[in-house]
């Protein structure tokens, strides 16, 4: 299976600001989906990225909240903007050539 | 949508017993089942998936068992080890051989206790 890198692992940020979490992934795949998970939760899709064209968002997900980038076949990023302490989640990269999806380990964001 | 209910919410067994996570979903149209499994500070990991056109699926100690007409799946840990203690998600969605989206059930912490 794919092996996925995301970048930063954690941060702690403060409200107002944004901050762009990285998906590198070890080989080619088509699609790329972005979750979140708030704390004690479960995984809730925000947007599926495919390359060469606009991100789809979930609804309840905005492209001016979560902005999202797909350069290539293997990278992605996903802003999270003017961050609030509801923001404060776990954002996780998954990607799959049909199934099963594979995940990252996420990146850990605490807005104060 | 989709929509994928989890029970039971937590579970605690003794070391060596069984474990029985139970979930339901309500599209019809679903016709792919993983489980996922969350370690403290990591991210999900498969353990185990089924399709539609199969009823059970045995993998060592871990089996899923699928019922489309009443549309629930469960999944079944025996033997239970300490390690088998963390966060397990199910999840359906409908594979048309492009990665589709998953719609996750609302996980079960298992405890497993020496």
């Amino acid at each position: 299976s794919a092996v996925i890198s995301q970048k930063p692992s954690r941060d702690i940020c403060q409200r107002g600001t944004s901050l762009t979490i990285q998906c590198q992934v070890d080989s080619q795949v088509t699609m790329m989906f972005w979750y979140r998970q708030q704390p004690g939760q479960s995984l809730t899709l925000i947007a599926t990225a495919n390359q060469g064209s606009e991100a789809t968002y979930e609804s309840g997900f905005v492209i001016d909240k979560f902005p999202i980038s797909r350069p290539n076949l293997t990278f992605s990023t996903l802003t999270v903007s003017n961050m609030s302490p509801e923001d404060s989640s776990i954002y996780l990269c998954s990607v799959g050539e049909g199934s099963p999806l594979h995940f990252g380990n996420g990146t850990r964001l605490t807005v104060t | 949508g989709e929509n994928v209910e989890q029970h039971p919410s937590t579970l605690s067994v003794q070391e060596g017993d069984s474990a029985v996570i139970k979930c339901t979903y309500s599209d019809s149209a679903s016709n792919y089942f993983p489980w996922y499994k969350q370690e403290l500070g990591k991210g999900p990991q498969l353990i185990i998936d089924i399709r539609s056109n199969v009823g059970e699926k045995k993998d060592q100690r871990i089996a899923v068992t699928l019922n489309k007409t009443a549309k629930h799946f469960s999944l079944h840990i025996t033997e239970t080890q300490p390690e088998d203690s963390a966060v397990y998600f199910c999840a359906a969605s409908m594979d048309t051989g492009t990665a589709s989206k998953l719609t996750f059930g609302t996980g079960t912490r298992l405890q497993v206790t020496l």
